[in-house]
């Protein structure tokens, strides 16, 4: 069975650095597409960046990057500079080409300090 | 171009009554998934519906929850003799066709009804 795993319930990050969200998961499948969404106070499920496994090259958008490490089964977001407004619950998710079901990890919540 | 829209935000039933949620999904979409999060818990899938058709409700309980997409009007949620486990948010999403493929079939989401059982 898929499963996806976000080991860390919370952190913690200083407004302007750096802070890294673990991800990993499992599948059998070797055609599949990851997403980081987050989550606001508001409820709100905001895409920020995805993946396609097949594609090595790690995506970007902006101060959001991921580390897509796939013999490891890993995907990690790093937000840079973080700023007050990426405080939120962040939520890791897989989803198989060719399905519609994502599998959502349990979210990690991230608190921004000014 | 409306996203898509739920309502109501906030629903308060007493145990045993009725919960019925509505989904508009955005202009254009004919297809409609509902997930439910429990509390500090992920998303997970619950139904998947296109017009007047369900397709897989392989994550819906077996009793009291069921769903519909009619011609006209919102996708419901409706749940039954509700008890206070089905205390969660549930969140409507939807896509312009069957999310295959392509990365560019995005599932967009709604804000979500929180369903709070006393």
């Amino acid at each position: 069975a898929q499963t996806v795993t976000q080991s860390q319930p919370e952190m913690s990050v200083q407004e302007a650095e750096t802070v890294t969200l673990s991800c990993t998961y499992d599948t059998s499948e070797s055609d599949y597409y990851l997403f980081w969404y987050k989550q606001p106070p508001s409820r709100q499920m905001i895409l920020v960046i995805r993946q396609e496994a097949y594609k090595q090259q790690n995506a970007t958008e902006n101060r959001f990057s991921v580390n897509f490490q796939k013999a490891a089964k890993s995907f990690s977001l790093k937000i840079s500079d973080s700023q007050l407004g990426d405080a939120a619950m962040y939520f890791c998710a897989n989803r198989t080409s060719g399905t519609y079901k994502y599998i959502f990890g349990t979210g990690t919540r991230l608190k921004v300090l000014a | 171009n409306a996203g898509v829209m739920q309502n109501p935000r906030h629903l308060v039933r007493r145990r045993g009554q009725e919960a019925r949620l509505r989904c508009s999904p955005m202009k254009g979409h004919s297809h409609v998934y509902w997930y439910r999060q429990l509390p500090e818990e992920g998303l997970k899938f619950m139904v998947y519906l296109q017009k007047e058709n369900i397709i897989d409700e392989s994550g819906m309980p077996k009793e009291r929850f069921s769903a519909e997409f009619p011609k006209e009007g919102p996708s419901i949620l409706r749940i039954q003799q509700v008890v206070r486990g089905d205390s969660a948010a549930y969140f409507c999403a939807s896509s312009p066709g069957l999310l295959g493929t392509s990365l560019n079939s995005p599932l967009h989401f709604g804000n979500g009804t929180r369903l709070t059982v006393t």
